[in-house]
């Protein structure tokens, strides 16, 4: 069974801290997504890696950043949380190939006070 | 820039009856994939169906299919027999290129016994 895990479901932290956000899968697959669900915006494009140590922007880079030091995880980092910043973070991965499935995380409940 | 509209934010039915779930994309491209995505509470995004723009006749999945209108850049979903487990959010997907996916804002379904 493939599988995409996440660090935690659910985060709560404090305006200005460091966050970190953690993805493995165990697919040995390309390419690791971050997105950002809100309701009423679906799913937003925060970064992805399409190689180890690649990243790019996706359509909402701002305020995170992220690192991919090696094929299986991908971080997301939150360099000084800020209440808008609470969301749900999904991590996906997928194959090299076009038109793959992505594979999801469980997703975490980040809220930032 | 490709952009995903799902124009009903909710649908309510009863177990057994058909459904049909609204998309619509804007693209200049000729080559591309269409996806739906099923969220349901609590647990991971999985993927439901694809269908390849390329490909004239319609994707289906046992209880799920599609009606792809090119020329309209229209994709809906069908879920016919309607079942308790098909409550979910449903998110329609495009993807085009560099692995990436654009998503809409997503559809509640739920389905009544």
């Amino acid at each position: 069974d493939v599988k995409v895990t996440q660090s935690s479901r659910y985060l709560v932290k404090r305006t200005g801290e460091k966050v970190f956000l953690e993805c493995v899968q165990d697919m040995d697959h390309e390419n690791m997504f971050w997105y950002r669900q809100d309701p009423g915006l679906g799913l937003r494009l925060i970064y992805f890696s399409y190689d180890v140590k690649m990243k790019e922007k996706g359509d909402i880079p701002e305020g995170y950043s992220v690192s991919r030091e090696k094929k299986e995880r991908f971080s997301l980092i939150l360099e000084s949380a800020s209440t808008n910043q609470t969301s749900m973070y999904l991590c996906a991965s997928s194959s090299g190939t076009g038109g793959d499935e992505q594979y999801f995380g469980p997703g975490t409940r980040l809220t930032v006070t | 820039a490709q952009t995903v509209t799902q124009s009903q934010p909710e649908m309510s039915v009863q177990e057994a009856e058909t459904v049909t779930l609204s998309c619509t994309y804007d693209t200049s491209e000729s080559n591309y994939y269409l996806f739906w995505y099923k969220q349901p509470p609590s647990r991971q995004m999985i993927l439901v169906i694809r269908q390849e723009a390329y490909k004239q006749q319609n994707a289906t999945e046992n209880r799920f299919s599609v009606n792809f209108q090119k020329a309209a850049k229209s994709f809906s979903l069908k879920i016919s027999d309607s079942q308790l487990g098909d409550t979910a959010m449903y998110f329609c997907a495009f993807h085009q290129g560099a692995q990436k996916l654009v998503f809409g804002q997503g559809t509640r379904l739920t389905i009544n016994p």
